[in-house]
């Protein structure tokens, strides 16, 4: 079992609609989660940290996390062709340091 | 603000030559991180410095080494070089101050091809 799993994709939605990304964990001690977008030959950049159960709005994106069923995910509402991109989700062991686990990604795609 | 900033942004090697990779951090972020992806494997960690020590390593063999300066300004060396290693390599920065964050600020890499 991966330590952080997401569906690769792609997730092809209309644009103006809601996308919703998903992201399971195994480390149940886990304490941070992030998600990271990833432009096609450019860096990661981090748009969304969560930290306690619940929803997290920033903008046009909401992350949500339970930590009970080891479950986050983050929504972008009104999507926008912009947004196509690679979501990556990351989460924060237990350990010390800033040592971040990623899943593989999902790639999203909003079409005209 | 500066972002993080890495050299050299491509460079291609040969098998069994050995390659130095560095970063500059963003002033003030004292944890550098070396990640590495590829489209089999997506990111996987390397290695964290902070204040010139290696606090946390990934499961990468010896070859792979890092370190870091009284700048914080970091290095990574792979020796050996083997055509697997040919990937993108990420160093990332975070600031540290009374908690580790672990909110990551990655530069934009440097792109490796061993033929």
């Amino acid at each position: 079992q991966k330590e952080v799993e997401q569906n690769s994709g792609p997730l092809s939605v209309p644009e103006g609609a809601i996308a919703s990304l998903n992201c399971t964990y195994s480390d149940r001690g886990s304490q941070s989660f992030f998600w990271y977008r990833q432009y096609s030959g450019k860096s990661p950049e981090l748009i969304m940290s969560i930290y306690s159960n619940g929803d997290k709005e920033d903008g046009r994106f909401t992350a949500q996390l339970n930590k009970a069923s080891q479950y986050v995910s983050l929504l972008i509402r009104d999507s926008q062709p912009s947004d196509s991109a690679t979501y990556l989700c990351a989460v924060k062991g237990t350990g010390g340091g800033n040592k971040l686990t990623f899943g593989t990604g999902t790639q999203l795609k909003v079409e005209l | 603000k500066a972002g993080v900033t890495q050299t050299p942004r491509y460079l291609i090697k040969t098998r069994g030559q050995q390659v130095t990779l560095s970063c500059s951090p963003i002033s003030g972020h004292r944890s550098v991180s070396w990640y590495q992806q590829t489209p089999g494997q997506g990111l996987q960690f390397l290695f964290e410095y902070f204040s010139e020590t290696q606090r946390n390593k990934g499961n990468f063999p010896g070859r792979f080494s890092g370190r870091q300066f009284s700048n914080s300004r970091s290095e990574m060396n792979v020796s050996t070089l083997e055509l697997g290693d040919s990937a993108l390599y990420l160093c990332a920065s975070s600031w540290t101050g009374f908690t580790d964050t672990g909110e990551l600020f990655f530069g934009e890499g440097s792109r490796l091809t061993v033929l």
